[in-house]
């Protein structure tokens, strides 16, 4: 398997513009997970879908960050407008269907996202 | 609110060293840990889990262990290699695959 699958892996753009990060999952996977890593803050969790259905978007900053799993292979995470304060380093992962205790978690490589 | 913190936020050793990485949790009541290596510009590795049932995992030249009632886990690496430079992280799962991470130890090991 390939792993975890994002793009792009870099973005570059202006403040205010639209920005879209793409995931496909690791095949057979039921949990998908985006995070978000800057220095100040470390890796928070955003959002994560169960079987497509988003579960728990607790994580996610604001109204301008929206999240959606229109298939088991596919997820996106949109925001718009993009602010400088939006740079980061944006992760998606995947895990196994599991038990309570939870199951380790597939990382992607990131999208280093900076916004001008 | 659960908080995870690993000390110390950098370390160097030189190689062949055995070393040991110390992470520490608020909240008990958690269903695994977890460590994972990260290097430069790249994504997370998972190294070990641990459930909250068990005591240590091993594998290869790594140990981890984990108290939780003291909320310490600390990840044992033997025999140090200059490969094994990496920023390492801990998280711990509180259930519903929720991971609260570490800040992660930046592990330098000079040949």
């Amino acid at each position: 398997d390939a792993g975890v699958i994002q793009s792009p892996r870099h973005e570059v753009t202006e403040m205010g513009q639209e920005v879209t990060l793409r995931c496909k999952p690791i095949s057979g996977h039921d949990y998908l997970f985006w995070y978000r890593q800057t220095m100040m803050r470390g890796l928070e969790l955003l959002i994560y879908f169960n079987n497509n259905v988003p579960i728990d978007d607790s994580g996610m900053p604001e109204d301008r960050f929206s999240a959606k799993m229109p298939n088991a292979s596919f997820s996106t995470l949109k925001i718009q407008p993009s602010e400088p304060r939006d740079s980061a380093v944006y992760f998606c992962a995947s895990s196994p269907r599991r038990g309570r205790g939870g199951e380790t978690q597939y990382f992607g490589p990131g999208t280093r996202l900076l916004v001008l | 609110k659960q908080e995870v913190t690993q000390i110390p936020a950098a370390l160097s050793v030189p190689e062949g060293e055995n070393l040991v990485l110390n992470c520490s949790f608020t909240d008990s009541a958690i269903y695994n840990l977890q460590w994972f290596r990260q290097d430069p510009g790249k994504g997370l590795t998972s190294l070990l889990l641990i459930q909250s049932s068990q005591r240590e995992q091993t594998s290869g030249r790594l140990n981890a262990s984990l108290d939780k009632s003291s909320g310490r886990s600390t990840l044992y690496i033997a025999a140090s290699q200059p490969g094994d430079s990496a920023t390492y992280l801990c998280a711990v799962n509180q259930g519903a695959q929720k991971l609260v991470f570490g800040q992660g130890t930046r592990l330098t090991i000079n040949p």
